[in-house]
């Protein structure tokens, strides 16, 4: 079975501190691995998609990297409206497109 | 582009009951998936639609069902609600290109708050 871990669960971070979240998961073939932003009470946003070990993805102050075991979402030098939760889902290969997701990081930076 | 819409945003209803949401799927999109998100959980996959068949289904009781019209808009229904269906329910759609075993994002709509008391 299909399984996302994401750590930490919660991160507090200063205006400016960067900092990585990650997310580590178990698949049998991985066809792509996402990162979405969640804001409370809303629907999850897309961020990245990326298919394969070695690839990397940016927007603004987010960074998006892929290993065969584990995936990383850099935030360099973040605002208080980065505020949110991070959530990571990968999706099998073969088959149809059920999306595993994690429980999330929530991340606050303060002013 | 439109985006994903979901209908109503919050419904309140009481054990026993029976509930439909409603789903539009964003423009050339022919899939559709729905999830059920517990409160500080990440969303669980309920079921997918492909082409108007049930494609796909997590571990929910048969009394979760669906629907996917032809306009590829879609359906959740709920039977026989219990306190625990409380939570926000969303559904993704995205374009499935079985003949390329392509892989599209899932965009989210904004869901639905259910509450049951």
């Amino acid at each position: 079975e299909d399984q996302v871990t994401q750590s930490p669960e919660a991160l507090r971070l200063q205006e400016g501190e960067s900092s990585s979240l990650n997310c580590s998961y178990t698949v049998s073939g991985l066809r792509g691995l996402f990162w979405y932003r969640q804001d409370p009470g809303k629907g999850p946003e897309f961020l990245f998609t990326l298919y394969s070990a070695g690839e990397e993805k940016e927007k603004e102050r987010l960074k998006a990297t892929l290993t065969k075991k584990e995936s990383f979402l850099h935030i360099t030098a973040p605002k208080p409206e980065d505020s949110a939760t991070y959530l990571c889902a990968v999706q099998a290969a073969g088959g149809y497109q059920k999306v595993t997701f994690g429980t999330g990081t929530k991340l606050q930076v303060i002013p | 582009e439109t985006g994903v819409t979901q209908s109503p945003t919050h419904l309140i209803k009481t054990r026993g009951q029976q509930v439909t949401l409603r789903c539009s799927s964003q423009s050339g999109h022919n899939t559709v998936s729905w999830y059920q998100q517990a409160l500080g959980q990440g969303p669980q996959f309920i079921f997918q639609y492909y082409r108007e068949e049930e494609n796909g289904r997590g571990n929910f009781p048969p009394r979760f069902s669906g629907l996917q019209f032809p306009n590829y808009s879609s359906e959740l229904n709920v039977n026989a609600l219990e306190l625990d269906d409380s939570a926000l329910y969303l559904c993704a759609s995205s374009l499935e290109l079985r003949a390329r075993e392509m892989t599209d994002t899932q965009y989210f709509g904004p869901g639905t708050r259910l509450t049951v008391l």
